[in-house]
């Protein structure tokens, strides 16, 4: 069975930072790996993605500059390092195994970045 | 900046066919997009259903398809039911970053 947990979300300040975790279980073959954010009411963004080996990451340009992926693979842990948070990256973040595109999917986890 | 545009809503009746089309503001919409379709209904995780243009997931139901339409990307639901109701996002590949368009909320009514 596949699962996708993430954790770390929670309420910051403007310029503060967070780092959210994403363990992995389940997905038939290590592959890339991606983070999508949703703020409230709102649509889906795609935010970054990482290569297997995490030797290659792209980020939206919103989060260029600020957001950093990783990953641990002896872990099997995702990672999302998000500094100089704004007001507007506050949504809901999730990561998501790729299959060609995001595919296997986590539940979510809420960050909140308000004075 | 890339925009991905979908219809904003669409309504359609128990049992009957609509097509959700997906366009790209660099151009017309091919393979080489991968186009991705999502299905999210509210309170829930966003749940993949078509990648790289026509394939379906393992758990993907039948009644739905992906094709290339004109210039555009599309997801064509058959035999509607009433929990198809949902909101449905297209996905495309850049190169490198993704890009989601805006969605577009389906009723069936």
């Amino acid at each position: 069975e596949v699962q996708l947990v993430e954790s770390g979300g929670g309420l910051v300040q403007p310029g503060e930072s967070l780092r959210l975790s994403c363990a992995v279980s389940g997905i038939p073959d290590r592959n890339w790996m991606h983070w999508v954010r949703q703020a409230p009411g709102k649509g889906l963004v795609w935010v970054s993605r990482i290569s297997s080996d995490g030797g290659i990451t792209n980020y939206a340009d919103s989060v260029k500059g600020r957001f950093t992926i990783s990953r641990d693979n002896a872990k099997d842990t995702l990672f999302l390092q998000m500094n100089s948070l704004r007001v507007d990256d506050t949504a809901v973040y999730y990561c998501a195994g790729d299959n060609w595109g995001p595919a296997y999917w986590g539940q979510g986890t809420l960050v909140s970045v308000s004075s | 900046q890339t925009v991905v545009t979908q219809e904003p809503s669409l309504t359609v009746s128990p049992g009957g066919t609509v097509t959700l089309t997906c366009a790209s503001s660099t151009g017309a919409v091919t393979s080489d997009y991968y186009p991705s379709w999502l299905q999210q209904k509210p309170g829930q995780a966003p749940r993949a259903l078509i990648y790289t243009t026509n394939n379906k997931h393992s758990w993907t139901p039948a009644r739905f398809s992906g094709s290339l339409l004109g210039d555009k990307a599309a997801l064509t639901l058959s035999g509607v039911q009433p929990e198809d109701e949902a909101d449905y996002y297209c996905l495309l590949f850049y190169g490198g970053p993704w890009v989601f368009g805006g969605g577009t909320k389906l009723t069936v009514l």
